[in-house]
């Protein structure tokens, strides 16, 4: 069974900090992997799509991806209160992701 | 490009009766998911269709839910014989067609509660 594992949370970090989110994944042949930002009682919002090891940056977000330890990241720099939402970690190797539990971020001023 | 709509936002009904709701996906993309999302955990995957063609089913979906996709443009989603258990966020997301795993974007839901 395809996992995709976060810590639900909370994961709290004042301003201006960087925030950092988490996420294994069990299917050695996923390819493809996609963080979501999900506010309360909203659907989820893509922020970044990452599919070759390393990383890749977009404005103040960073995804890391890490094949060989199964291992995908989020860093927020400059963290601000309305960063404050649910992240979902999402990957897949077919056309289906498997989504994570999502991790509660609380950015308090 | 409107993005992802469904519709209704919102759905209370009694248990027992029947829902159906509908999702129109970003013009130009070919695939069409739906997925169901309870407090606390991640989108679970419920079907999947390419055009119209319906590819994938989960093997959580009961017999009770069908969804369509008659033009491989808009897609309903019915549930008959609603039950307290089905009370949650119905997802729609959409994607084009690509090699692997697409990026897929989400409409805003379809909050069903069943009393």
């Amino acid at each position: 069974q395809k996992e995709v594992e976060q810590n639900s949370g909370p994961l709290s970090v004042p301003e201006g900090a960087i925030a950092s989110l988490n996420c294994t994944y069990s299917d050695r042949v996923s390819q493809s992997f996609f963080w979501y930002r999900q506010y309360s009682g909203k659907s989820p919002e893509l922020i970044m799509s990452i599919y070759s090891n390393g990383d890749k940056e977009d404005g103040r977000f960073t995804a890391q991806l890490n094949k060989a330890s199964q291992y995908v990241s989020l860093l927020i720099r400059d963290s601000q209160p309305s960063d404050s939402a649910t992240y979902l970690c999402a990957g897949g190797g077919s056309y289906i992701p498997t989504f994570g539990r999502g991790t509660s971020l609380i950015v308090h001023p | 490009d409107t993005g992802v709509s469904q519709d209704p936002r919102h759905k209370i009904t009694k248990r027992g009766q029947n829902v159906t709701f509908r999702c129109d996906p970003i013009s130009e993309h070919n695939r069409l998911y739906w997925y169901r999302q309870t407090l606390g955990q991640g989108p679970e995957f419920l079907t999947y269709f390419q055009n119209e063609a319906q590819l994938e089913k989960s093997r959580l979906l009961s017999d009770r839910f069908s969804a369509e996709r008659p033009k491989g443009s808009f897609s309903t989603l019915e549930i008959q014989r609603t039950e307290q258990g089905d009370s949650a966020m119905y997802l729609c997301a959409s994607s084009s067609q690509g090699t692997s795993t697409d990026t897929q974007y989400f409409g805003p839901g379809t909050r069903l509660t069943v009393l």
